[in-house]
């Protein structure tokens, strides 16, 4: 079954507004996630990344948070813009030392900027 | 082209048509991976090549046959498909060790 999900599947906010794309995971093992933003007709793309060692993480109007205790996982997004617009996914990953491993994803939300 | 390329972008075919889709990486990475993205299901991962040799099938069925010749090519053969194997098809690539994923951005199969 799924190892990863997300608690909402759209999410609706203003433009200008902070969001906050949340995720929960199961597997304990898990040490390493991704954010991925898919436009319609495109592939994934990535946005930020975090380890397990870590528990926040910043780029630019997007930070990570990591929460291990309850294996919780959210996004933000600050200041949003129309081309925010996305099905946004939670991907995790346990490395088995250091060899080719495949992502297990979430099914997405949806975000929809509001003008 | 920079990045991961696949071709087609879009594809039709019947159900005793047989057809390639491509992968192409330009990375310099040593892992690629085929998904499948259906709607609302999240991405299942279907096959992963690490130094050109194939180390994970997810128990997909055999009308899907995965090809990798050399570490910036893959291709994944469709014989005999089922309505239901229409979905996105998405590459991805990566280096062993390295944290980090990219994918293409997919070929649209339709199979009727």
């Amino acid at each position: 079954g799924e190892s990863v999900g997300l608690h909402l599947p759209t999410l609706s906010v203003q433009e200008g507004d902070n969001s906050i794309i949340n995720c929960a995971y199961s597997n304990s093992a898990s040490d390493y996630f991704i954010w991925y933003k898919q436009e319609s007709g495109k592939g994934p793309q990535f946005i930020i990344d975090i380890r397990s060692n870590m528990d926040k993480r910043q780029g630019q109007r997007v930070t990570v948070l990591l929460n291990k205790t309850v294996k919780h996982l959210s996004l933000q997004i600050a200041a949003t813009q129309p081309g925010d617009s996305a099905v946004y996914f939670c991907a995790e990953n346990s490395y088995s030392g250091g060899g080719a491993d495949g992502l297990t994803f979430g099914k997405g939300t949806h975000l929809i900027i509001q003008p | 082209e920079t990045g991961v390329t696949q071709t087609p972008r879009h594809l039709v075919m019947g159900m005793t048509n047989k057809k390639s889709l491509k992968c192409e990486q330009h990375l310099g990475h040593n892992a690629m991976y085929w998904y499948k993205q259906s709607a609302k299901k999240p991405l299942e991962l279907m096959f992963v090549y690490s130094l050109e040799e194939r180390v994970e099938n997810n128990s997909v069925p055999s009308r899907f046959s995965p090809e990798c010749p050399n570490s910036s090519h893959l291709f994944l053969h469709l014989h005999t498909l089922q309505p239901e194997d229409s979905a996105l098809y998405l590459c991805a690539s990566s280096q062993t060790g390295v944290d980090g994923y990219t994918f293409g951005s997919g070929t649209r199969l339709t199979v009727v």
